[in-house]
């Protein structure tokens, strides 16, 4: 249980497009979600929480204007990249707080991540 | 703020056991999750900890010491399948903040 499906896994795009990256949650409802950014060798960062139904939260030095995410409902946040650079590139996942018992499985689910080229 | 930190590398004998430390200072504290994660792919969950002391399962223990800020990862009979990364990661609030993360390279 608590899986969440994250699409496409990979995606090219040229200099200045924009793209979306969805993530649903299939069998249980997220109100939150988290969305991560991750350079190569590096860890995970913290770009964003994504609220149902509400604006997100973005971490200090995040812009907002360039990473679009929108909760319209309880299965589903989107993270567009506007007009993409190539320094956007990066690998994107999202995860979602599981909200099961403290000690439970795991706390939080991940999607599968999106590598996101951009030339 | 928030402030994580692990080894960047490690490297082990196949067989052996290694532990990884990290020590952590963060504005709240909700638990502390240990993640394995292969390039490419979406981290997996190995352990979690909210209260001082060791949780054991399997191969894989971990320890925590909420006074210190510190946690450790301790991976017994390692195999060449445990060549990955590992993420400590805190959660001050409902979020998880990861540390700089630790590559595990175990050699044969």
């Amino acid at each position: 249980g608590a899986v969440v499906s994250q699409h496409p896994s990979r995606v090219i795009c040229k200099s200045g497009t924009s793209v979306k990256i969805e993530c649903r949650s299939l069998d249980f409802q997220a109100t939150t979600m988290f969305w991560y950014r991750q350079f190569p060798k590096q860890s995970l960062m913290l770009m964003a929480t994504s609220n149902e139904g509400s604006k997100a939260t973005y971490e200090q030095g995040v812009e907002k204007d360039k990473f679009l995410i929108n909760h319209a409902s309880l299965t589903l946040s989107t993270l567009t990249v506007t007009s993409a650079h190539p320094e956007d590139s990066s690998f994107y996942i999202c995860s979602a707080r599981v909200d099961s018992a403290p000690g439970a499985r795991s706390g939080y689910t991940f999607g599968s991540g999106t590598r996101l080229t951009v030339v | 703020g928030q402030n994580i930190d692990q080894p960047t590398e490690m490297t082990a004998t196949e067989g052996a056991i290694v532990q990884i430390n990290c020590t952590y200072q963060t504005s709240g504290f909700n638990g502390l999750f240990w993640y394995q994660q292969h390039a490419g792919e979406a981290p997996t969950f190995l352990s979690y900890n909210v209260l001082d002391g060791l949780e054991e399962k399997g191969r894989f223990s971990s320890f925590l010491s909420r006074s210190k800020g510190y946690s450790y990862l301790l991976l017994k009979e390692l195999q060449m399948k445990d060549s990955a990364s590992y993420l400590c990661a805190v959660a001050p609030t409902d979020k998880l903040i990861f540390g700089t993360g630790t590559r595990l390279q175990v050699f044969p």
